[in-house]
C-alpha cells in the first residue's frame, strides 16, 4: 500500500493564481481531510470528507474549495491564491470518523504564495 | 470546543535519559481520546500514542507511555531511553464523540531535541 499520496511536494504561485492540491489513499478509508500547517499554530482543519460525495467546511475553509468524487481522491483547489494561503498542507485519512481513529497523513505539499 | 495547550515550544534530552512532555486539555464532552502525533524533520505525521478518556490505565507503546490525568486534564508523553531518532515535532491532540468528532484539536507543538 502506498498510503496516502500527496502531490506535489513543494510549490510556487504568484498571488492571483489557482491550482489543485491532489491526495489519493489505497486504504479505502471513509474519511478524507485537509489540514494546513503554519509556524506555531499546529494542524488546522481545512476541509473533511465522510465519503464520496459529501464535504463539509473546517476551521479554515476561506479561499478552498473541495470535491470527492470518488473513495480515493481528494483533491484542495485554490481558487485565487493568496500570500496568507503560503503554508505547509496535509492530507488526512482513516477509516472511519476521526473519534479515535488513527488519523494517517501524507507527505504534506509546502506552498509559497508570492 | 475543544481546546490543547502544550505549555514547552522546545525541550532537550540526552540520549538514553528520560524526558516527559506536557500536555492540558479541555473538552466538555465526557467520551473523547488524546493523542501524541511526532513529525520528525521529513514533515510526516505519525501516531506515537493514543489513550481513551473512559480507560482508566495509561496507553503504553514501547518506550513511549503517558500520564493521563482526568481530573486534571492532563496528557503527557513520557519518552524513555530517549534516541536521536526521536527528534522531532511533538503534537498533543484531542478528538471527542460529540459534534466535532470529524476533526483532531491541535496543540502548537514541542520540539523535542535529543543531543548525542
Amino acid at each position: 500500500n502506498a498510503g496516502v499520496t500527496q502531490t506535489p511536494k513543494f510549490q510556487v504561485l504568484k498571488t492571483g493564481q489557482s491550482m489543485t492540491l491532489q491526495c489519493a489513499q489505497d486504504m479505502n478509508h471513509e474519511y478524507m481531510s485537509w489540514y494546513r500547517q503554519d509556524p506555531g499554530m499546529g494542524l488546522r482543519l481545512i476541509h473533511y470528507s465522510v465519503g464520496a460525495g459529501i464535504t463539509d467546511q473546517g476551521e479554515v475553509p476561506n479561499g478552498y474549495n473541495v470535491s470527492r468524487s470518488t473513495t480515493e481522491d481528494f483533491p484542495l483547489r485554490l481558487l485565487s491564491a493568496a500570500p496568507s494561503q503560503t503554508s505547509v498542507y496535509f492530507c488526512a485519512s482513516s477509516r472511519g470518523l476521526v473519534f479515535g481513529n488513527e488519523q494517517f497523513f501524507g507527505p504534506g505539499t509546502r506552498l509559497t504564495v508570492l | 470546543a475543544q481546546t490543547v495547550t502544550q505549555s514547552q515550544p522546545e525541550m532537550s534530552v540526552q540520549e538514553a535519559e528520560t524526558v516527559t512532555l506536557s500536555c492540558t486539555y479541555d473538552t466538555s464532552e465526557s467520551d473523547y481520546y488524546l493523542f501524541w502525533y511526532k513529525q520528525p524533520p521529513s514533515r510526516q505525521m505519525i501516531l506515537v500514542i493514543r489513550q481513551e478518556a473512559y480507560k482508566q490505565q495509561n496507553a503504553t507503546e514501547n518506550r513511549f507511555s503517558v500520564n493521563f490525568q482526568k481530573a486534571a486534564k492532563s496528557f503527557s508523553l513520557k519518552i524513555s531511553d530517549s534516541q536521536l531518532g526521536d527528534a522531532a515535532m511533538y503534537f498533543c491532540a484531542s478528538s471527542n464523540s460529540g459534534g466535532s468528532n470529524y476533526k483532531l484539536t491541535f496543540g502548537k507543538g514541542t520540539l523535542l531535541t535529543v543531543n548525542p
